[in-house]
Formats: structure tokens, sequence, C-alpha cells
């Protein structure tokens, strides 16, 4: 099946910094990822649409100044979460959308913890 | 405002039980996920539903989608330890993104 792989898998940094997660479809090309966001106990919650070569598309609440999203090629997109602060820690998850498939099916990455000193 | 409202939100059971897990809404959607989420990774998908009616099978999961494609559930036969795990549920609308239910975390007990 299609894979979706995530780096770094964890990461710990001091609070102002910036931290990059990656994204990639390993195996299939995908022109629609997603970003997701859970906090401990909680359900997935979407944060942002990215599509190739265009602009993310933000949800409602989610600071687009704050985490930037970039979709350069069919098999990778990034999220940079800027200035980052205790209340960003979280476990990151991005999804591909692989439209080869009879129901459009998303298939979601490994996830990336954060945690933010 | 979460669209899709799982139930129970926790659920803990001795092994050998049955249990059933409710995802309701007041949405019609055009299909219905069920995902299965281990501490430290992503959701990975156990089914797909796509027919009002619609009952499926995966050896001791049986899935069943609402006839007016508003629900769904997930019913467990002898469950076993490995079945532990946090369950989603997702729904898509037409040309819409997928939504994640509020999700049911089980313990099976050994």
């Amino acid at each position: 099946g299609a894979v979706v792989s995530q780096h770094p898998s964890w990461v710990i940094c001091k609070s102002g910094t910036s931290v990059k997660i990656e994204c990639r479809s390993l195996d299939f090309q995908a022109t629609t990822m997603f970003w997701y966001r859970q906090f401990p106990k909680q359900s997935l919650m979407l944060m942002a649409t990215s599509n190739e070569g265009s602009k993310a598309t933000y949800e409602q609440g989610v600071e687009k100044d704050k985490f930037l999203i970039n979709h350069a090629s069919l098999t990778l997109s990034t999220l940079t979460v800027t200035s980052a602060h205790p209340e960003d820690s979280s476990f990151y998850i991005c999804s591909a959308r692989d439209f080869s498939g009879i129901y459009n099916e998303q298939f979601f990455g490994p996830g990336t913890r954060l945690t933010v000193l | 405002t979460q669209l899709l409202e799982q139930s129970p939100q926790f659920l803990s059971i001795q092994e050998g039980e049955n249990l059933t897990v409710y995802c309701n809404s007041s949405s019609v959607f055009s299909s219905l996920q069920w995902y299965r989420q281990e501490p430290g990774e992503g959701p990975v998908l156990l089914v797909t539903v796509v027919t009002g009616g619609e009952v499926k099978k995966l050896k001791r999961l049986t899935f069943q989608f609402g006839d007016a494609r508003k629900d769904s559930s997930l019913h467990i036969t002898a469950a076993q330890p490995g079945d532990t795990g946090l369950y989603l549920c997702a729904g898509r609308r037409v040309n819409e993104k997928l939504t994640f239910g509020t999700g049911t975390r089980l313990t099976i007990i050994p």
C-alpha cells in the first residue's frame, strides 16, 4: 500500500525557535496533503490543506504566519512551526491523498511529536 | 465544532467480550472510514463504507453504515488485547475534507 513518511519522528526545541517537519509520499504522487494536530487524548484536528504549487488553505483559528506550509513537489510538503511556544507542543500528523484510488483514500504518516520547552 | 460524535469515549473490557462503538452525526456523508491509532503513531485505515446500510467485515470486526449515511457502528467480537487502541471514525461529504470523530479509547484487559 501507499506509504507516507514524516521526519523527524520527534523533536524537542526551545521556546522561540522554529521547527520544520517534512512529510513525504514514498510511492505515489500526492497533489493534496493535509496537516493535522492531535493533543493528548484527543482526536485529530485539521490544520491546513496544501495543494502542490499553490498556497495552503488554513482552517479557522489556525495562524498561517505561525504554521508555514510549503508543498513544493508532488511528494513533499513541509510544516514549519515558527517561534514555537510550549502551547504548540503536540503530535503533528500529515496525510496525503492518493487520487488513483477508487475512494480518494488518504494515507497518514506516523506523526511527529513536538515538545517545546 | 465536532460533526461526528463517538460513544463511548472510553471503554475497558475483559478479553473475550464483545463491544460496539458508535459514530453519530446530523450530517450526511458520502463515505465514512474507521481508523485505529496506537500511541505515538498515525492512524491506520481499517475500512471505508460508502453505501447506506452497507456492512463490512474484517475478521472479528464488523462495520455498518447507517441507512441514511449519517451514522456508523463498529462491532468487535471476542476482543483481544491486540485490539487495544484509539478508534476513530471519519466522514467525508461530497467535495469536502475528511472530518474525524471524537474518538473511542478501547482497552482490552487480558
